[in-house]
């Protein structure tokens, strides 16, 4: 199946810095989405990008698809940004999501 | 609205114990899914419902029962677990006419196997 790897796995930034995250995935890919996952569990829809460029306020998402890998900008960052990051993926016709281990990040203020 | 609706939030069980987890949405969706997440893991995928069918199962055990009683509503029936199925079980949703689409989920049940 199709691998999905994040980088980096801990992110620690101080309130007001700017960070990139990173997806890269092993084949082409139908689906990619971004998710934020709360305290709670919650599995929050940052982005929904199989190709191309899009922005949401201080968050903003690019994602290459002939070079296989995604990215994920967060913008003067806020200590509610905290959580783990994760990027998913869908290869072929199925319905599978497959995630990436995630991103940790830590804003402390 | 892209709400998708897990009930219970919590559940605490025994092994000997019989119980059910409910998923709702109601954007239309013709794709339903239940996902597990240890802690510190990824979601991990059990089961995808299309149009009310079970299109995939992952292998998972016999004590995990999913139902799609329609096309808004998803069951997971639990018997006989073991504490290694403690974890948030996440259901999810999307709009099913191909895999091109945006999945949603709902806040989870964490479930603790006592």
């Amino acid at each position: 199946g199709i691998q999905v790897e994040q980088s980096p796995p801990d992110l620690i930034l101080q309130e007001g810095a700017n960070s990139t995250l990173r997806c890269n995935f092993s084949d082409s890919v139908n689906n990619l989405q971004w998710f934020h996952q709360n305290p709670w569990g919650q599995l929050i829809n940052l982005f929904y990008i199989p190709s191309g460029t899009k922005q949401n306020g201080r968050l903003s998402a690019t994602t290459v698809a002939t070079e296989r890998y995604s990215l994920l900008y967060i913008s003067s960052s806020q200590t509610t940004d905290s959580g783990v990051y994760f990027c998913a993926v869908v290869s072929g016709s199925n319905y599978k999501l497959t995630f990436g281990k995630g991103t940790l990040l830590t804003v402390n203020p | 609205d892209t709400e998708v609706t897990q009930t219970p939030k919590h559940l605490v069980m025994g092994m000997t114990n019989k119980k059910s987890l409910k998923c709702e949405q109601h954007m239309g969706h013709r794709a339903m899914y239940w996902y597990k997440q240890k802690a510190k893991k990824p979601p991990e995928l059990m089961f995808v419902y299309s149009y009310e069918k079970l299109s995939i199962n992952e292998s998972v055990p016999s004590r995990f029962s999913p139902e799609c009683p329609n096309s808004s509503l998803l069951n997971l029936h639990l018997h006989a677990l073991q504490p290694e199925d403690s974890a948030l079980y996440l259901c999810a949703s999307s709009q099913g006419e191909t895999a091109n689409t945006e999945a949603f989920f709902g806040q989870g049940t964490r479930l603790t196997v006592v």
